[in-house]
């Protein structure tokens, strides 16, 4: 299966300001996915990242406040935007070369908004 | 709306017991499942996967079922030990929806000695 390298690992930043998370996988990928973790809760997809164009994003979430970037098929990036203790969170970033043969998941962002 | 859930938010177990770990699914569509273990400070990890077209798929130690008629999913874990306390969670794919995976609820397994 993939390897994916997100960085960072941890954050604490202040509010209104912006933070970029990356995803670098070891292998082309089909499909990449951003999503959300807030403390003791399930993951909620956020997007879908797109090769070469706009990602594709969940009910709730915009583009505005996390912008989505995919140049290729082995990196992405997520910004969170304009940032509130509300985004406190973890942020994962998932692979899948198919979509049918086992999604993974990278050890996640953790993000601290004060 | 769509949605997977779980019906116990938390298991206690005893250590060589098995566990059993249950997920209801809304979306009969949905044609790919998939466990997921998450210990604390790391990502999901892959425990086991099972398509549509199965009723049971077993792996080593896990077992997982599905029940397309009642919409349901479940894992059993034999002979449980304490490196399986974790969260567990399901996950559903829907084949027409761009290959994305819907996370239901999460069990907390605690595993005593």
């Amino acid at each position: 299966s993939a390897v994916i390298s997100q960085k960072p690992s941890r954050d604490i930043c202040q509010r209104g300001t912006s933070l970029t998370i990356q995803c670098q996988v070891d292998s082309q990928v089909t499909m990449m996915f951003w999503y959300r973790q807030q403390p003791g809760q399930s993951l909620t997809l956020i997007a879908t990242a797109n090769q070469g164009s706009e990602a594709t994003y969940e009910s709730g979430f915009v583009i505005d406040k996390f912008p989505i970037s995919r140049p290729n098929l082995t990196f992405s990036t997520l910004t969170v935007s304009n940032m509130s203790p509300e985004d406190s969170s973890i942020y994962l970033c998932s692979v899948t070369k198919t979509g049918a043969d086992g999604y993974t998941f990278g050890s996640g962002t953790r993000l601290t908004v004060v | 709306g769509e949605s997977v859930g779980l019906h116990l938010p938390t298991l206690s177990v005893q250590e060589g017991d098995n566990s059993i770990i249950n997920c209801a699914y809304s979306n009969s569509a949905s044609d790919y499942f998939i466990w997921y273990k998450q210990e604390s400070g790391k990502g999901p990890q892959f425990i086991i996967d099972i398509r549509s077209n199965m009723d049971k798929r077993q792996g080593q130690r896990v077992t997982v079922l599905l029940n397309k008629t009642v919409k349901h999913l479940s894992l059993q874990i034999a002979a449980t030990q304490p490196g399986d306390s974790a969260v567990y969670f399901c996950a559903e794919n829907k084949g027409n929806q761009g290959g994305k995976l819907i996370f239901g609820q999460g069990t907390e397994l605690s595993v005593k000695p």
